[in-house]
């Protein structure tokens, strides 16, 4: 399809695992972003690419969260050492141009759960 | 004070209703603002963006107030498929700055 995909859609892990959860946008969308949103929250942003370059990660909770944009296309979060507090639903979202008035197409998300 | 700040809900309405929601931000310095709809267990959407004229797409009208730093969502003739959260969502400063989501209204339309 044409949309942001988001793989795998569940992911269940045990405390202190490690995880990896890609992010593919839509095909020449500029600006990617991971947001991580709890139930009942609204989602709340981790960090920001254009292209390659992450140009905000002021979002990530922790140092055990990491992620990469290495060739401007695929996005891969990696949450290190997963606790249960991280257990939640991760969205990518994607945006054809960089400034943020641009609308943002979401992913259907992976939904994390750390046992 | 929150960021973004949303009544949560739920508004319960009849078919036909209209119905309102408001918003509030907290930086002054904010520029771009929208509303999304996330329907349960499914990925937010955009349903519009909220222009300082306010705007209109169908049955849905924006209107944002910059003084008094809120933003409304106005729903008429309210359909059973209107049955979703609504996001109510800022950029968090000027220029080009990550955006901040409300964490949203729950509206339930009643047959």
């Amino acid at each position: 399809g044409a949309g942001v995909s988001q793989s795998p859609r569940y992911k269940v892990a045990k405390r202190g695992q490690d995880v990896a959860l890609r992010c593919d946008p839509i095909s020449g969308h500029v600006s990617l972003f991971w947001y991580q949103q709890a139930l009942g929250q609204g989602p709340e942003f981790l960090t920001y690419f254009q292209n390659e370059a992450q140009l905000d990660k002021s979002g990530l909770p922790s140092d055990r969260f990491f992620a990469e944009r290495p060739e401007g296309s695929v996005s891969t979060l990696k949450i290190q050492r997963t606790q249960q507090e991280d257990s939640a639903v991760y969205l990518c979202a994607s945006s054809l141009q960089q400034y943020s008035n641009q609308p943002q197409h979401f992913g259907d998300g992976t939904r994390l759960s750390i046992l | 004070r929150k960021e973004v700040e949303q009544d949560p809900g739920p508004f319960n309405v009849p078919e036909g209703a209209t119905v309102a929601f408001n918003c509030t931000y907290s930086n002054s310095a904010s520029q771009s603002f929208f509303w999304y709809r996330q329907d349960c267990r499914k990925e937010p959407k955009l349903l519009m963006s909220v222009y300082s004229s306010g705007n209109e797409d169908g049955r849905f009208t924006a209107q944002l107030n910059r003084a008094s730093q809120y933003i409304s969502l106005l729903i008429r003739d309210s359909k059973l498929s209107d049955s979703a959260t609504y996001l109510c969502v800022v950029n968090r400063n000027s220029g080009n700055t990550p955006l901040v989501f409300g964490k949203g209204t729950r509206l339930s339309v009643i047959a």
